[in-house]
């Protein structure tokens, strides 16, 4: 079946800087979304991407849908403590196996102790 | 506020007792579905509802059981609970099954120990 493969599983930021990671599928997506989960609590929806090529903001968060349709990246500008959490990628699995979302592995992000 | 509502939020079961998590969403979404989530395994579906009426299996349905109980109420039965099923369980709605590209809103989960 699809899967979604995050990168980094996980990470350190240190308060201000720019982070990022990506989301890779062997297949295309049509669309691709992006969510946080913070410790303790269910994931939220970020950004939502329609457009290959698209570039989206929420905040300090920015999200690309790749040229390619298999990859899309978020980026984390000036981190502050509460980007803490578990940042998933998602996106349609394929109509053949019904209309559902298939999720990344996520990447965990830490502070910097 | 308007979402969706998992209980209990917290849970410890002895191997081989029964129990059922419930989830009722108040956003008049048609599809909603259940998750399990362990370390290192992301987000894994059990089962789904598409629509009132109708679950299907998702990928790892075995243990469990569910029941949709209306519009609103989509509930996950362990029969028979084993230490594997030691997790935090999310319930999900959608608008509809053809709408799955504006996303999912999740509860805020149960975490279940089984001992």
């Amino acid at each position: 079946g699809q899967q979604l493969n995050q990168s980094p599983q996980s990470m350190f930021i240190q308060e201000g800087e720019d982070v990022s990671m990506n989301c890779t599928s062997s297949s295309i997506f049509n669309t691709w979304l992006w969510y946080k989960q913070d410790p303790g609590e269910g994931p939220v929806l970020l950004i939502a991407l329609y457009k290959a090529g698209e570039l989206t903001s929420n905040g300090r968060l920015t999200a690309q849908f790749g040229i390619t349709r298999k990859d899309s990246f978020l980026n984390i500008s000036a981190s502050i403590p509460s980007d803490v959490g578990i940042y998933f990628c998602a996106g349609p699995a394929i109509k053949a196996a019904g209309n559902k979302l298939t999720f990344g592995g996520g990447t965990r992000v830490l502070v910097k102790p | 506020n308007a979402g969706v509502t998992q209980t209990p939020k917290f849970q410890v079961l002895k191997t081989g007792q029964s129990m059922t998590l419930q989830c009722a969403q108040d956003m008049n979404h048609n599809s909603m579905y259940w998750y399990r989530q362990d370390p290192g395994m992301g987000l894994r579906l059990i089962y789904y509802s598409a629509s009132e009426g109708t679950t299907d299996k998702g990928e790892v349905p075995n243990g469990y059981n569910v029941s949709r109980l209306n519009k609103r109420e989509f509930s996950l039965r362990l029969e028979s609970a084993a230490p594997s099923q030691t997790s935090v369980y999310f319930c999900a709605s959608s608008p509809s099954r053809d709408r799955v590209d504006y996303g999912y809103t999740f509860g805020s989960g149960t975490r279940l120990t089984v001992v």
